[in-house]
């Protein structure tokens, strides 16, 4: 079946450009979980919904960062105004929750962002 | 705010028995331990968790302490696909909950 898709695979923007990563969790999935990634360094949690509910922001760097999943299903994490220090890879999981498959998260290929 | 702690790496012969230790003293008593692998640069990969008894899947074996406040991630049989970064992780089971991965251990399996 289709695993966690993300897109764009890849950005390049400017500084001070806004953009929109976009996560497609696998279908019937609860939960969606953002990260970002450094090099070297692992998953660094930003927030995460269950279903439509934002439960947890509390990872987000400061407030040019904001993520929504409206319908429950696909989510968005935009950045507006970029710098330089965003550039990084972000991670998008996804993860049942029920009582028979637990809190095994599903990472989909990520989106590696480029800030110049 | 990692509740965990990993030695930052850690070698293995290829064909022996690759044993990742991980600290979690502070972990309550309805969290479990989850571990994931990180190869190169694809997402993390899940392996397998536990709440206090130990655990076996075809990718690994999980050992847990008694008095759950450390546990140890076995591989049998490393292969050099087995390089990875390696994260253990303590959260609640089901309903969604902040998840943080801490620096991994990061295993080399050497030929």
């Amino acid at each position: 079946g289709a695993g966690v898709s993300q897109s764009p695979r890849y950005k390049v923007t400017k500084r001070g450009q806004d953009v929109a990563l976009r996560c497609d969790p696998i279908s019937g999935h609860v939960s969606l979980y953002w990260y970002r990634q450094a090099l070297g360094q692992g998953p660094e949690f930003l927030t995460y919904f269950n279903y439509e509910a934002q439960q947890d922001k509390s990872g987000l760097p400061n407030d040019r960062f904001s993520a929504e999943r409206p319908e429950g299903s696909i989510s968005t994490l935009t950045i507006q105004r970029t710098e330089q220090r965003d550039s990084a890879m972000y991670r998008c999981a996804s993860s049942l929750e029920s009582a028979l498959a637990g809190g095994e998260q599903f990472f989909g290929p990520g989106t590696r962002l480029t800030v110049l | 705010d990692a509740k965990t702690t990993q030695p930052t790496s850690m070698d293995c012969a290829e064909g022996r028995a690759a044993n990742l230790p991980c600290n979690h003293s502070t972990i309550s008593g309805n969290e479990y331990v989850y571990w994931y692998r990180q190869i190169h640069s694809q997402g993390p990969q899940y392996i397998i968790h536990g709440l206090k008894n130990n655990e076996t899947n075809e990718m690994a074996s999980l050992i847990i302490t008694e008095d759950r406040k450390s546990s140890t991630l076995i591989l049998p049989h490393a292969t050099l696909r087995d390089t990875a970064v390696y994260y253990c992780i303590v959260r609640l089971y089901t309903g969604g909950f902040k998840t943080i991965f801490g620096a991994g251990t990061r295993l080399f399996v050497k030929a």
